[in-house]
């Protein structure tokens, strides 16, 4: 069974830039979650949508936005980029609901320079 | 708010040898809690869980048990090999009786390194 998978691998973009990032869960999984990763440290909660709807939101600012499409597949956007927004960025899947258990997928290297 | 504190690393040790990692948690209700794994260049993969006090999640020959009293979650593993060498990540899903929508809180990461 395919896992969850991330488009593209690898980004470089320029300070001030749009990025977007695409998600597509395992099968059969309403619920995606996306965390950033700053080298060294662990995950950050971004953001959490089930069934469509934003269910969870962590402290990042308004620059970064996402959505969840009928197909469950997500994306994560992310404006006016920063130096400091470089990072590996993961999307993770679960069934939803009183689920907790999340698989992750490989991440996406996004480079800000 | 929630929080998940990691003893510091790396951690480096010899095939064969004991392994602890320690985790503690701050979380209100009755958090779930997660070890996962990153191999270098891979995203997170879980390794155990366990979602009550005094559960024991196992894996591979990893264990850690739920210790709502310390507020703990230690990895340990009886012998390590080098294909264990990874980032290991404590993690906890705070929601009252587990009904989280699933926001993951993590530890900042222990790096291990096993030699031969």
């Amino acid at each position: 069974d395919a896992g969850v998978t991330q488009s593209p691998t690898h980004l470089i973009k320029t300070r001030g830039q749009h990025v977007t990032l695409r998600c597509s869960p395992i099968s059969g999984h309403k619920s995606v979650s996306w965390y950033q990763q700053v080298l060294g440290q662990g995950p950050q909660f971004i953001f959490q949508y089930y069934e469509k709807e934003e269910r969870g939101r962590g402290n990042f600012p308004d620059r970064f936005s996402a959505r969840q499409f009928p197909n469950y597949s997500s994306e994560l956007n992310v404006n006016a980029l920063l130096l400091g927004d470089s990072a590996l960025y993961l999307c993770a899947s679960s069934v939803g609901g009183h689920r907790n258990e999340q698989f992750f997928g490989p991440g996406t290297r996004l480079t800000v320079l | 708010g929630n929080s998940v504190t990691q003893m510091e690393g790396p951690v480096t040790l010899s095939e064969e040898a004991f392994l602890t990692i320690n985790c503690t948690y701050t979380a209100t209700g009755y958090p779930s809690l997660f070890w996962y794994v990153q191999y270098p260049g891979e995203g997170l993969q879980l390794l155990l869980k366990a979602t009550k006090a005094d559960d024991k999640g196992s894996n591979k020959g990893f264990e850690a048990t739920y210790r709502k009293e310390t507020t703990s979650f230690h990895l340990e593993k009886g012998s390590v090999q080098v294909s264990d060498s990874a980032v290991y990540f404590c993690a906890l899903s705070a929601g009252a009786g587990g009904t989280s929508y699933g926001k993951l809180t993590f530890g900042q990461g222990t790096i291990l390194t096993v030699h031969p």
